[in-house]
């Protein structure tokens, strides 16, 4: 049950598009289509941004959109923001009916 | 309004037992499966327990499984997360969490979280 793989930082000015990437196995992100991703603000609880891949909650920016290919998901911000700037994690089921965050990624606009 | 409000967290010894709780409000709670998820200071999320809605299956990560045990209520709407042989390690802010659907899949609301700082 080890952690998805997420860069620590990724960085971009706003209007810019950047995309985090999020690398499992077979047994976490590439077996299964429950991909989510989660920001959280400083002392702040998770939020959900992106379910079940590429699917947004309601009251989620569509600048937010979500994709995965083999064992790696990706999470797309467009138009960056100020708001923006935050950590990002995601999360897969997990072979063995257990569940899997990311080692998470520290998104700052310049 | 859909709620959740853990409470529970404290300091306790290495060897020690605690027991948090969730109140959950706003949601239909029985229909819904919870977890738990933790958050060591400065760290990552990372996945603790799961319990069906009904109750009747339990889900725990490798790291806590033979020491927590997570159980609901449905007729008081509240999850709890038992901790025992507690250790420094498991020192963390921890949140319950609501999957958005019956069963597996996301979590799309969370409390704000309770504190266990495991230390003598």
């Amino acid at each position: 049950q080890s952690a998805l793989t997420q860069p620590a930082s990724v960085s971009g000015s706003p209007g810019q598009s950047i995309t985090i990437s999020c690398t499992g196995t077979s047994s976490d992100v590439g077996g299964y289509n429950f991909v989510s991703w989660y920001q959280q603000h400083p002392g702040k609880a998770p939020k959900l941004m992106i379910y079940d891949v590429g699917n947004r909650p309601s009251g989620v920016s569509n600048r937010f959109s979500g994709s995965k290919s083999g064992n790696t998901a990706s999470l797309t911000i467009s138009g960056l923001q100020a708001e923006d700037e935050a950590d990002y994690y995601c999360s897969s089921f997990s072979s063995g009916d257990k569940g899997v965050f990311g080692t998470g990624t520290k998104v700052t606009v310049l | 309004e859909v709620q959740l409000l853990e409470s529970g967290g404290g300091l306790v010894q290495p060897g020690g037992s605690l027991r948090l709780s969730c109140a959950a409000s706003g949601f239909s709670f029985s229909s819904y499966a919870m977890t738990w998820v933790r958050q060591a200071p400065g760290k990552g999320l990372e996945w603790v327990s799961a319990i069906s809605g009904s109750g009747s299956r339990a889900y725990y990560a490798d790291s806590v499984k033979g020491r927590f045990t997570i159980s609901r209520d449905n007729s008081k709407d509240t999850l709890y997360l038992q901790m025992n042989s507690l250790r420094a390690e498991d020192t963390a802010l921890y949140y319950c969490g609501k999957f958005i659907g019956p069963t597996i899949g996301a979590f799309d609301i969370w409390g704000q979280g309770t504190m266990v700082t495991v230390s003598s």
